[in-house]
C-alpha cells in the first residue's frame, strides 16, 4: 500500500531555530513530492516542488530534500520565525495521478 | 482566474438534504482534484479529471458523491442525501500538467451536516 508517513505530528521551538520536517514514503517509485503549508480554517499553499529526478529544491528560507532510494523527504526551514507557525504537509504522486498526503506536522514557532 | 476558486466557503445543511460546492480551476488547468479534510484527519482523495479522460473516481466514499467538470473547467461536486459523517472540508486543487505538475489548491468549503 501506498501511504506518506510524517514526523513529528507536532513541533514547537523558539524564534530563530534551524528546523527539520521528516517526510516518509512507501514505494521509491515517484513521480514528484511536494510541501504545503496549511494555515488553520485555510486552503493548502504550495512550498516546494521536487521531481524524482531531482535532490533538493530550495525556495528563501526553505530547503526540502528528496532520497527516493531510501523513500524520505526533509524539509529545512532555517531561521525559524512566528510567521512560520502552520501545519506542513508532504504530498507524494506514486506513479498514478493523485497526490497522497501525510498527515502533517503542526509547526508552533513563539517568539 | 488569479487561483482556484471554490464556493461557498461555508455550507451548512440538514441531514438528509443534497449539497453542490464548486470549484473553479486556474485558467488553461487540465488536471483538476477534489480532496476532502474531515476534523484532525489527513487529505482524503475523492476524485480527479484530466482533460476529456473518463474521470478517476476511486476515492468517492460512497454512491451517494458524485461530480462532474464541464467544458473542461468548472467543476461541481454533489453530495446526495448528506449524513453527518459528511461534515469536512472540501478543497479542490487544479494543476497544469499530468503527472508531473504543481498543484494549486483552492480556500476550501466547510461542510457541517446537523
Amino acid at each position: 500500500k501506498q501511504e506518506v508517513t510524517q514526523i513529528p505530528a507536532a513541533l514547537s521551538v523558539p524564534e530563530g531555530e534551524n528546523l527539520v520536517l521528516n517526510c516518509s514514503f512507501t514505494d521509491s517509485a515517484i513521480y514528484n513530492l511536494q510541501w504545503f503549508r496549511q494555515d488553520p480554517g485555510k486552503g493548502l499553499t504550495s512550498l516546494l516542488l521536487i521531481q524524482s529526478s531531482q535532490r533538493e529544491q530550495t525556495s528563501g528560507r526553505l530547503n526540502a530534500s528528496l532520497d527516493k532510494s531510501s523513500g524520505r523527504s526533509t524539509l529545512y526551514i532555517a531561521a525559524s520565525q512566528p510567521g512560520d507557525s502552520a501545519t506542513y504537509l508532504c504530498a507524494v504522486r506514486f506513479n498514478t495521478d493523485k497526490l497522497i498526503f501525510g498527515t502533517g506536522t503542526r509547526l508552533q514557532v513563539f517568539p | 482566474g488569479a487561483g482556484v476558486s471554490q464556493s461557498p466557503s461555508n455550507k451548512v445543511t440538514e441531514k438528509g438534504k443534497d449539497v453542490e460546492l464548486r470549484c473553479d480551476p486556474i485558467s488553461g488547468h487540465t488536471a483538476l482534484y477534489w480532496y476532502r479534510q474531515s476534523l484532525g484527519q489527513g487529505l482524503e482523495f475523492l476524485i480527479y479529471f484530466q482533460g476529456n479522460s473518463a474521470p478517476d473516481k476511486s476515492g468517492l466514499p460512497s454512491d451517494r458523491f458524485s461530480a462532474e467538470r464541464t467544458g473542461g473547467s468548472v467543476s461541481t461536486l454533489t453530495i446526495q442525501r448528506t449524513q453527518q459523517e459528511d461534515s469536512a472540508v472540501y478543497l479542490c486543487a487544479s494543476s497544469l500538467k499530468r503527472g508531473t505538475g504543481e498543484l494549486f489548491f483552492g480556500e476550501g468549503s466547510r461542510l457541517t451536516v446537523l
